[in-house]
């Protein structure tokens, strides 16, 4: 079945640091891919995806490119802020009535 | 503007009760979902509906019931609740099983 492994946490960085959250995912077919953020006490909501090889998404500084050949959506900033605090969760869905898949999430935590 | 809407926030309670959580979405969406998520933030998905029929039933007690009256709701009723469903529950939904827009959660506490 479908898989998504994210390295693990907490991640503690200072600001202005730059960040790499590692993501290799196994799947069947040509999976779309995400990455999702939480913020303390929220919902997850979207923070970029792609849904074909080479595609890179990107959304507030952040961006990961869908590598097909290495399995991996790797998330990266150049310069994080404290404001980025949060989990981040790395996803996939293989299309048709399929769940989406999420990886076991990565807590990030920017001192000032 | 609330996309996606759950009550109650908080809800704590007795081991053996019954309780329900209620979700709403007005983003027009077909699909809609519930989560639960465990205090290591793992997340796991519990159910989904596509235009009020089942579509997705993961290995989850019968003690849970999800039922949806309309396309904008999907409830989550819980019977006999034990101490292992203390969890952060989500809901959310999505127009064609891509992004998925999620509630606040309903932060579930059995004592």
């Amino acid at each position: 079945g479908d898989s998504v492994t994210q390295m693990e946490g907490p991640v503690t960085l200072s600001e202005e640091a730059f960040l790499t959250i590692n993501c290799t995912y196994t799947a069947t077919g040509y999976p779309s891919l995400f990455w999702y953020v939480q913020y303390p006490g929220e919902g997850l909501q979207l923070l970029l995806k792609a849904t074909k090889a080479d595609d890179k998404g990107s959304n507030k500084g952040f961006e990961a490119t869908y590598r097909k050949e290495t399995t991996s959506f790797h998330l990266e900033k150049g310069s994080v802020q404290v404001s980025d605090s949060a989990v981040y969760f790395c996803a996939l869905r293989s299309g048709g009535y399929q769940k989406v898949t999420f990886g076991t999430g990565t807590k990030l935590q920017v001192i000032p | 503007d609330t996309a996606v809407s759950q009550t109650p926030k908080y809800l704590v309670t007795q081991m053996g009760n019954d309780k329900s959580i209620k979700c709403e979405q007005n983003l027009g969406h077909d699909t809609m979902y519930w989560y639960k998520q465990d205090s290591k933030k793992f997340l796991k998905i519990m159910f989904s509906y596509n235009n009020k029929e089942l579509i997705i039933n993961e290995t989850v007690p019968n003690r849970f019931s999800p039922k949806s009256p309309d396309k904008a709701h999907l409830n989550l009723h819980i019977n006999s609740l034990e101490l292992g469903d203390s969890a952060v529950y989500f809901c959310a939904s999505s127009k064609d099983q891509e992004t998925q827009y999620f509630g606040p959660g309903t932060r579930l506490l059995v004592l």
